[in-house]
């Protein structure tokens, strides 16, 4: 198995301008995460799905954050318009079920850079 | 508000030693524990984890510990080795939160020769 893929792996735009960061879960998984790891806060939760269903975006921080699942394989989180202060390293996990034996699969994270 | 601490952003041991890492928490309702481990461009993986029933676990040369009156637990790494110079994560789950995991800021370990 491959393991989460996310895409890119670095991302520098300029502030203001939309970002979308992918993840592709490992097949089979049924729970999505999105992550975000900064200095400061370590890695927060932003947001999770089930089924291709958000369960609990309460950690997305702001209206300028959205994050889709439109099928089991593949989702987006788009930031729109990008501030300096996104400039963060944004995780995808995926596991199975959601007992003490399913624990989180990261991908190899996007950096993000916003000038 | 940092329910899960860790208040070491930094440690070096020396190869062979024992490394200690902790992490302190502040909700009793957290249930589970888990320690991650992060190499540079790479994302976390699952190191080893504890439930709010035992004291205890080992797995090889990790061992985790847990306090629950003072809300601390620690992982040990003995021997410490070279390899093991990554970011460790300490999570936390809440009972019945499923996979929902709230992280630490990491800690830093280095193994020097």
């Amino acid at each position: 198995d491959a393991g989460v893929i996310q895409s890119p792996r670095h991302e520098v735009t300029e502030m203001g301008q939309e970002v979308t960061l992918r993840c592709k879960p490992i097949s089979g998984h049924d729970y999505l995460f999105w992550y975000r790891q900064t200095m400061m806060r370590g890695l927060e939760l932003l947001i999770y799905f089930n089924n291709n269903v958000p369960i609990d975006d309460s950690g997305m921080p702001e209206d300028r954050f959205s994050a889709k699942m439109p099928n089991a394989s593949f989702s987006t989180l788009k930031i729109q318009p990008s501030e300096p202060r996104d400039s963060a390293v944004y995780f995808c996990a995926s596991s199975y079920g959601q007992g003490r034996n399913s624990p989180l699969h990261f991908g190899n994270g996007t950096r993000l850079t916003v000038t | 508000d940092q329910q899960v601490k860790q208040n070491s952003p930094s440690l070096s041991v020396q190869e062979g030693r024992i490394s200690i890492l902790n992490c302190d928490y502040t909700n009793s309702m957290f249930d589970y524990f888990l320690w991650y481990k992060k190499y540079p461009a790479e994302g976390p993986t699952f190191l080893i984890s504890i439930s709010s029933i035992k004291d205890k676990n080992e797995d090889g040369r990790f061992t985790v510990f847990l306090n629950k009156s003072a809300k601390h637990l620690s992982l040990h790494i003995v021997p410490s080795q070279p390899g093991d110079s990554a970011v460790y994560f300490c999570a936390a789950r809440f009972r019945g939160g499923g996979n929902k995991l709230t992280f630490g800021t990491g800690t830093q370990l280095k193994v020097e020769l």
